[in-house]
């Protein structure tokens, strides 16, 4: 099983959408959570970190379920310019600062 | 801030040279950097764990004589990819780990698209 799942899409939505993407992950010793997205042929960009409490930054709401070892990515009024690839990352304190991440789900926005 | 830079941002060379790249954290120090491959449609895979003034730790399955790393600074770290082969060619990309208030984040270099043909 990956340390870190996710539903790889694509997701097709029309501009003004709500989408969501989930994440599991396999390690219950792990600490920190990201959500990151990637451009085509660029280097992934921290979207947010995710905390325990649910965290909220303009469109994009995160959700952490601890219990479920489950995390969320909401986004809101989708833009075009929210196409890209978004990836579920954790962490485990174990492991210092080096990250795992999952593959990534596909969101196209559509005019 | 918690910018990253990376040089070269792409490079062809031949099969059996070697190619260095350069991943700077322009405006935090990092002790700790990162080094990835991507290869097409796939999920970035670490290569190995750069630490400042000690040797790298590197990732099951990722040879240490061929990809040579260096970090002798808390700002720079170098990648060399020794006797390239085609089979090397990827996108390379470097972080650098932050701390901020209850966790370490890393910030990603553009990447260096390598092509050894």
């Amino acid at each position: 099983r990956k340390e870190v799942e996710q539903d790889p899409g694509p997701f097709n939505v029309p501009e003004g959408a709500t989408v969501a993407f989930n994440c599991t992950y396999s390690n219950s010793a792990s600490q920190s959570f990201f959500w990151y997205r990637q451009d085509c042929r660029k280097e992934p960009k921290l979207l947010m970190s995710v905390y325990s409490s649910g965290n909220e930054d303009g469109r994009f709401t995160a959700q952490l379920n601890r219990a479920s070892q489950y995390i969320s990515l909401l986004i809101r009024d989708s833009k075009l310019s929210d196409s890209a690839t978004y990836l579920c990352v954790v962490n485990k304190k174990s492991s210092g600062d080096k990250l795992t991440f999952g593959t990534g789900t596909r969101l196209a926005v559509r005019p | 801030g918690a910018v990253v830079s990376q040089h070269p941002s792409w490079v062809i060379c031949k099969s059996g040279t070697s190619v260095k790249i350069e991943c700077r954290s322009l405006d935090f120090q990092a002790t700790t950097m990162f080094w990835y491959r991507q290869f097409p449609k796939q999920s970035l895979m670490l290569m190995a764990t750069s630490n400042e003034g000690s040797k790298a730790t590197y990732e099951q399955g990722v040879e240490k004589d061929k990809f040579l790393i260096n970090h002798a600074s808390l700002t720079l770290s170098t990648l060399t990819v020794t006797s390239a082969h085609p089979e090397d060619s990827s996108f390379y990309i470097c972080s650098a780990s932050l701390l901020r208030t209850t966790a370490y984040e890393q910030y990603f270099g553009p990447g260096t698209r390598l092509t050894v043909t």
